[in-house]
């Protein structure tokens, strides 16, 4: 258990909604990071938040946003959803710039 | 950009066998980060290289960094089914205010009993 909490574990939805993912970081991990995780593709970084801030940001669709709140809880919202994005999205935290702990992952379908 | 490149792709042995990943940067990197994510898992961070020529074992895996902190190996000696899975190098990419790790393509090992 690497102390990272994502959910939904398994999320369907249809081309053109909109879904939130939610990740908890580890407790006193300050970074949150986001990936997504393609079959035919490696883990693509989108987008890092440290301490409620954006900082830096990777190949996010402008359809994605993310935010990381007080509580450092962090949400990835991804809008007008098509087929392409069916993928499983990682959350990952890290205290700074050392190693990562990721989640288990949120599994998008888009049907 | 900084792109990470790893090879092979994907590799099938048989137990006892010994395997090797390779990883190499289009840029000179800080440090390095290997992790393993098992079949339906995520990753896992596995060790982290940070002076040029470096070399960490742990148990069956040898780590190395490369003299000119651009390419790195991980080999594992006898390979056992439980050493299956995706293994990722990683190198950061400082950016203005934050960073992100790049990671390699990944190799797949499929381990034969």
């Amino acid at each position: 258990d690497s102390g990272v909490t994502q959910t939904p574990k398994h999320l369907i939805t249809a081309t053109g909604q909109r879904v939130t993912l939610r990740c908890s970081p580890r407790s006193g991990d300050l970074s949150v990071y986001w990936y997504q995780q393609s079959l035919d593709q490696g883990l693509q970084f989108l987008i890092q938040y440290y301490n409620g801030e954006e900082r830096a940001k990777g190949n996010i669709l402008e359809r994605f946003s993310a935010q990381q709140f007080p509580d450092l809880h962090s949400e990835l919202n991804l809008s007008s959803l098509e087929l392409g994005d069916s993928a499983l999205y990682f959350c990952a935290s890290s205290v700074g710039n050392g190693e990562l702990f990721f989640g288990e992952g949120s599994r998008l379908t888009v049907l | 950009g900084q792109q990470v490149m790893q090879i092979p792709q994907y590799q099938h042995v048989q137990e006892g066998e010994d395997f090797t990943t390779y990883c190499n940067s289009s840029t000179t990197l800080s440090n390095i980060q290997w992790y393993k994510q098992r079949p339906g898992g995520h990753p896992v961070f596995l060790i982290q290289l940070v002076k040029s020529g470096e070399v960490k074992k742990q148990k069956r895996l040898t780590f190395q960094f490369g003299e000119a902190k651009k390419n790195s190996s991980l080999h594992i000696t006898a390979t056992q089914t439980t050493d299956v899975g995706t293994y990722f190098c990683a190198g950061p990419r400082y950016m203005e205010y934050g960073n992100k790790l790049v990671f390699g393509s990944g190799t797949i090992l499929r381990v034969k009993s």
